[in-house]
């Protein structure tokens, strides 16, 4: 199954970047590579996904390293309410399978 | 547009007893999923449909069964309550389930299992 790796938490200082890392080393060439997040009590709430080249929206940057082995959701500028979890996880045969995310907490 | 549905928001249960939560979702979804997310861990797949008329089982489908009503709607059923059960559980959809699109969740089921 697909598995992904993550820190277990990473703390920000608000309006200051933040890099979160993922492993996914069994990634296959057709896989896309997705991102979420959870806010306490809340349902995952879609972030970002690619598939080969880096993309953006309105809420975030995902870098993808060329042999698809990692990659890294980019928030510009945190704020107090990205504080979250993220999962980064991928679609393997039309499912996503989730790891233990990473807690973002923010500071002011 | 509401999106992703759940009921009930809340649930206790005895032991023994069974229930069917469910999942309905307005977006003409065609794949939809059921994820279970035990206290400070990840999501765990239980059971997805990848279209209408056909389902799966994920990582965890032991004691849970499902019926792909229609597009719409997606119900997960627990013949026979067991505490290990007690979880918050999650219903999700997307337009399709090659991965180059988003999944939507729902707000999520918590269910107690005494």
């Amino acid at each position: 199954d697909a598995k992904t790796t993550q820190p277990n938490s990473m703390e920000s200082n608000e309006e200051e970047p933040v890099h979160l890392p993922c492993n996914h080393s069994t990634i296959s060439g057709t896989d896309y590579i997705h991102w979420y997040r959870q806010l306490p009590s809340q349902g995952p709430e879609y972030v970002i996904h690619g598939l080969t080249s880096n993309v953006n929206n309105r809420m975030a940057s995902l870098a993808i390293a060329e042999d698809r082995k990692s990659s890294t959701l980019i928030l510009h500028r945190a704020t107090l309410r990205d504080a979250a979890v993220y999962y980064c996880t991928y679609n393997q045969g039309g499912k996503l399978i989730f790891g233990q995310g990473t807690e973002l907490s923010v500071k002011p | 547009n509401a999106g992703v549905t759940q009921t009930p928001k809340f649930q206790v249960l005895k032991t023994g007893q069974s229930m069917t939560l469910q999942c309905a979702q307005d977006m003409n979804h065609n794949s939809m999923y059921w994820y279970r997310q035990d206290p400070g861990m990840g999501l765990r797949l239980i059971y997805y449909s990848a279209s209408e008329g056909t389902t799966d089982k994920g990582e965890v489908p032991n004691g849970y069964n499902v019926s792909r009503l229609n597009k719409r709607e997606f119900s997960l059923r627990l013949e026979s309550a067991a505490p290990s059960q007690t979880s918050v559980y999650f219903c999700a959809s997307t337009l399709k389930g090659t991965g180059g699109y988003e999944q939507y969740f729902g707000p999520g089921t918590r269910l107690t299992v005494t």
